[in-house]
């Protein structure tokens, strides 16, 4: 699977928008991009997830790059619940193999009041 | 609730004993993964089941980890002997074996060895 680059932290004020980056240059044709993300002493929680068009739900907006090297994660009205890591995992999908997730470090969102 | 559960939540072993942990995936999911999370760090892939096989295992996974799915529902992972360097969060996760196979995780064991 590709490897991911995200900033190691970033605030975002309560109510406005949180827009998290994620560089994926290796990243192949046949390679989704999957953002998870973890909230303190919880299991990470799947948030969305996209191959080449931009993809939204209730959660967050999915916006990826045209060349597909890159994507941001929207949280449209940020609250203080979204503190949390957020991951971005490229992975490959077939039925045996590339089956796991590979998680890297992540962003450490803090939503500011 | 028709989550993934774990058990224990908490577990607080001497060095050298076994452990035992439980999950029990969400009913309609075949795949089923464990996963290892020190602090600070993200979650490391340690092995995955589809139904009861078991497909995959991380070079993480010594000898002395065992994991098992006998009737292609629940599983359990054992650590036997453990050491410091055991403790962790110990993650599950179900997935769906059609579609996107989004993963599903459980709240986590955590273990410590004292």
């Amino acid at each position: 699977d590709a490897k991911t680059t995200q900033p190691t932290s970033m605030d975002c004020a309560e109510g406005r928008a949180a827009n998290l980056p994620c560089n994926h240059s290796t990243i192949s044709g046949n390679e989704y991009v999957y953002w998870y993300r973890q909230i303190h002493s919880q299991g990470p929680q799947y948030i969305i997830h996209g191959l080449k068009n931009n993809e939204t739900n209730e959660m967050a907006s999915l916006i990826i790059t045209e060349d597909r090297k890159s994507s941001t994660l929207i949280l449209p009205h940020a609250t203080l619940r979204d503190t949390a890591v957020y991951y971005c995992i490229v992975r490959g999908l077939s039925n045996f193999g590339n089956e796991k997730l590979t998680f890297g470090t992540g962003t450490r969102l803090t939503i500011i009041p | 609730d028709t989550g993934v559960s774990q058990n224990p939540r908490h577990k607080i072993t001497k060095r050298g004993q076994n452990v035992t942990f439980r999950c029990d995936p969400i009913s309609e999911h075949n795949r089923l993964y464990w996963y290892r999370q020190t602090l600070g760090q993200g979650p490391e892939f340690l092995t995955y089941f589809q139904n009861e096989a078991q497909l995959e295992k991380s070079r993480l996974l010594s000898d002395r980890f065992s994991a098992e799915r006998p009737k292609g529902s629940f599983s359990t992972l054992e650590i036997q002997r453990t050491e410091q360097g055991d403790s962790a969060m110990y993650l599950c996760a179900s997935s769906p074996d059609r579609g996107t196979y989004e993963q599903y995780f459980g709240p986590g064991t955590r273990l410590t060895v004292t």
